[in-house]
């Protein structure tokens, strides 16, 4: 079965500290999706990367980036100066084929990020 | 209103009363889904709707009851809840409910309480 594993679960830093946030997935498959979302204290979980598994290349997005390792199945997301407005609980999540044919979301347990000023 | 809505943000509710949450999306997507996350736990998905029809339900216990009457809405019957169903409720949508399609886009939840 697939998995996701966030192996920190609380991390707390300084204002405009580097972090990054850990990553690990189990699957069988061989195309697959992952994802990050983002969860402030309001509840929504937003989006804020998907990457398939034929695209290694890492990304970056203004103060995020991405390092997509597939060798060792590890999926890390580092803030670059992170800022208050950035604390909020990070998870890492897998796609998984149903046996109805859906895209399923199999998430890790997330990771709480406080930044402090 | 914009995305994916969810009422009521909160809710508490005894063992034997009978209650709904409600999802709207605005996206014009055709797939939409309940998740729970409850604490120390990893979200878990509940159901999945496409185009109104149910096509997936994760082994969800009957006390939960979706009903999806057109594509933009999605609703979650509760009825005899347990006190272990206390969670927040995350309704989801997303473009469509194949693999390989965009990204779920999700409310803001519903924070349940079963006393």
């Amino acid at each position: 079965a697939q998995k996701v594993t966030q192996a920190q679960t609380e991390i707390s830093v300084v204002e405009k500290e580097d972090v990054t946030l850990d990553c690990v997935y189990e699957t069988r498959d061989t195309t697959y999706y992952l994802f990050w979302y983002k969860q402030p204290p309001s509840g929504e979980l937003v989006f804020l990367i998907r990457r398939n598994s034929f695209d290694e290349q890492n990304e970056i997005s203004g103060r995020y980036s991405w390092n997509f390792q597939k060798s060792t199945s590890s999926f890390n997301f580092t803030i670059t100066a992170s800022q208050v407005v950035d604390s909020a609980v990070y998870f890492c999540a897998l796609s998984e084929e149903t046996q109805g044919g859906s895209e399923k979301l199999v998430f890790g347990k997330g990771m709480k990020l406080t930044v402090n000023p | 209103e914009t995305g994916v809505t969810q009422t009521p943000r909160h809710l508490v509710m005894g063992m034997t009363n009978k209650k709904s949450l409600k999802c709207e999306q605005h996206l014009g997507h055709n797939a939409m889904y309940w998740y729970k996350q409850s604490a120390k736990k990893p979200l878990e998905l509940m159901f999945v709707y496409s185009l109104e029809e149910r096509v997936e339900n994760n082994s969800v216990p009957s006390r939960f009851s979706p009903e999806c009457p057109n594509s933009s809405h999605l609703f979650l019957h509760l009825h005899t809840l347990q006190p272990e169903d206390s969670a927040l409720y995350l309704c989801a949508s997303s473009q469509d409910r194949l693999r390989h399609y965009n990204e779920q886009f999700f409310g803001p939840g519903t924070r349940l309480t079963v006393l």
